[in-house]
């Protein structure tokens, strides 16, 4: 039965920092890995999307790698700023197309 | 492009009663999975459904129930509804042979007194 960490589960950094967010999953036969951001009450935000045949994505400030192989995923955030302060889940998926997410890590960037 | 759009944003109902959740998939999308979120975790899939059949389903109850449309768009129907039940639901569009990136709505707020 697939499983999925997040550490840690919460994270305050002083704005400017650079910081990484790390996901572990137990069973490497994965279709995908998404990385999403979520505001408090709202929904889910795709922030990164990497294909299991894949080793990152990058999108402005953030990279995403994927090593299937050991099961584990990071979401680097560079420079990071106050309204960067939200929930980030890790989400994989198997080849049914159902997401299995982490518990996510709670990030507060202070100005 | 539209994005995904779930109704209505909150909703209270007591325990016992029946609900109905509905959501309209992204435009171009032929899947649509249910997923939900209690306070403080992450969400947990409930079921999917592919060109109107269900395709897959969590650990939930037979009083979880949904139906799609053929227009993709899609309802997620709670009956006898627990005070458990209370959570975000959350609706996600893909398309099957896309990758299946998904894309979320707004979520529902259902909370059971």
């Amino acid at each position: 039965k697939q499983e999925v960490t997040q550490i840690p589960a919460a994270l305050s950094v002083p704005e400017g920092e650079n910081l990484v967010l790390n996901c572990s999953f137990t069973d490497s036969a994965i279709y995908n890995l998404q990385w999403f951001r979520q505001d408090p009450g709202k929904g889910l935000t795709s922030l990164l999307l990497i294909q299991s045949s894949q080793r990152e994505q990058t999108s402005g400030r953030l990279n995403a790698s994927l090593d299937k192989s050991s099961g584990r995923s990071t979401l680097y955030i560079a420079a990071s700023q106050p309204g960067d302060s939200a929930t980030y889940l890790c989400a994989v998926t198997g080849n049914t197309g159902k997401l299995i997410f982490g518990q996510g890590t709670t990030l507060q960037v202070k100005p | 492009e539209t994005g995904v759009t779930q109704s209505p944003t909150h909703l209270i109902k007591t325990r016992g009663q029946q609900v109905t959740l509905r959501c309209s998939s992204q435009s171009g999308h032929n899947t649509v999975s249910w997923y939900q979120q209690a306070l403080g975790q992450g969400p947990q899939f409930i079921f999917q459904y592919y060109r109107e059949e269900e395709n897959g389903r969590g650990n939930f109850p037979p009083r979880f129930s949904g139906l799609q449309f053929p227009n993709y768009s899609s309802e997620l129907n709670v009956n006898a509804l627990e005070l458990d039940d209370s959570a975000l639901y959350l609706c996600a569009s893909s398309y099957r042979d896309g990758g299946y990136e998904q894309y979320f709505g707004p979520g529902t707020r259902l909370t059971v007194t």
